[in-house]
């Protein structure tokens, strides 16, 4: 079975500030992938990344960057000079030989002008 | 391209009463899943289908049925609605299993009295 633990409940920053979300992951598979969801007020649920196993590489799309460390089973998630429209609560995922993938509990953050 | 629909968006039942959610995507993905958001719980899946006539349970599917007769639709169905089904439902589709991401559909607002 998986788990994946959100430990931050919600967090509150200030616009430009940096932030960043915690994911930690268990897992038995060899082969896993993890991913990251949005999900802003409106409430529908936005992919943001995946990543598999063997791919321990750092991702930066922009503002956001990955940190996806096996060592620690962590796959934290940074917003670099956060902005009012990443408020937001933010899932991790993950998945492996199942079909039945395992959300975190969520982080809503929310960022103040 | 509509991606993942559902409906209703809202609906109020009350305790006993039965009804269908639908699910519909135009993707041709043959992984749909149902999930429920309940707060502080992040998303538990409730039914997945790997293909049109094959249908499993996921982490919660007491009170709830689900059948994929074709590629495109995957109804939930309430049996007999209570008041600890009141949550938001969410549909999603992936093109191959877990391993690729999911696409959501814009969720349901159910509320059983």
């Amino acid at each position: 079975a998986q788990k994946v633990t959100q430990a931050q409940t919600e967090i509150s920053v200030v616009e430009k500030e940096d932030v960043t979300l915690d994911c930690v992951y268990e897992t038995r598979d060899t082969t896993y992938y993890l991913f990251w969801y949005k999900q802003p007020p409106s409430g529908e649920l936005v992919f943001l990344i995946r990543r598999n196993s063997f791919d321990e590489q750092n991702e930066i799309s922009g503002r956001y960057s990955w940190n996806f460390q096996k060592s620690t089973s962590s796959f934290n998630f940074t917003i670099t000079a956060s902005q009012v429209v990443d408020s937001a609560v933010y899932f991790c995922a993950s998945s492996g030989g199942s079909y039945i993938p395992t959300f975190g509990r969520g982080t809503s953050l929310i960022v103040h002008p | 391209n509509a991606g993942v629909t559902q409906t209703p968006k809202f609906q109020v039942l009350k305790t006993g009463q039965s009804m269908t959610l639908q699910c519909a995507q135009d993707m041709n993905h043959e992984y749909m899943s149902w999930y429920r958001q309940d707060p502080g719980m992040g998303l538990r899946l409730i039914h997945y289908s790997v293909g049109a006539g094959i249908t499993d349970q996921g982490e919660v599917p007491n009170g709830y049925n689900v059948s994929r007769s074709t590629t495109e639709d995957f109804p939930l169905r309430l049996l007999s609605a209570a008041p600890s089904q009141t949550s938001v439902y969410f549909c999603a589709s992936s093109y191959s299993g877990t391993v690729n991401e999911q696409f959501f559909g814009p969720g349901t607002r159910l509320t059983v009295l």
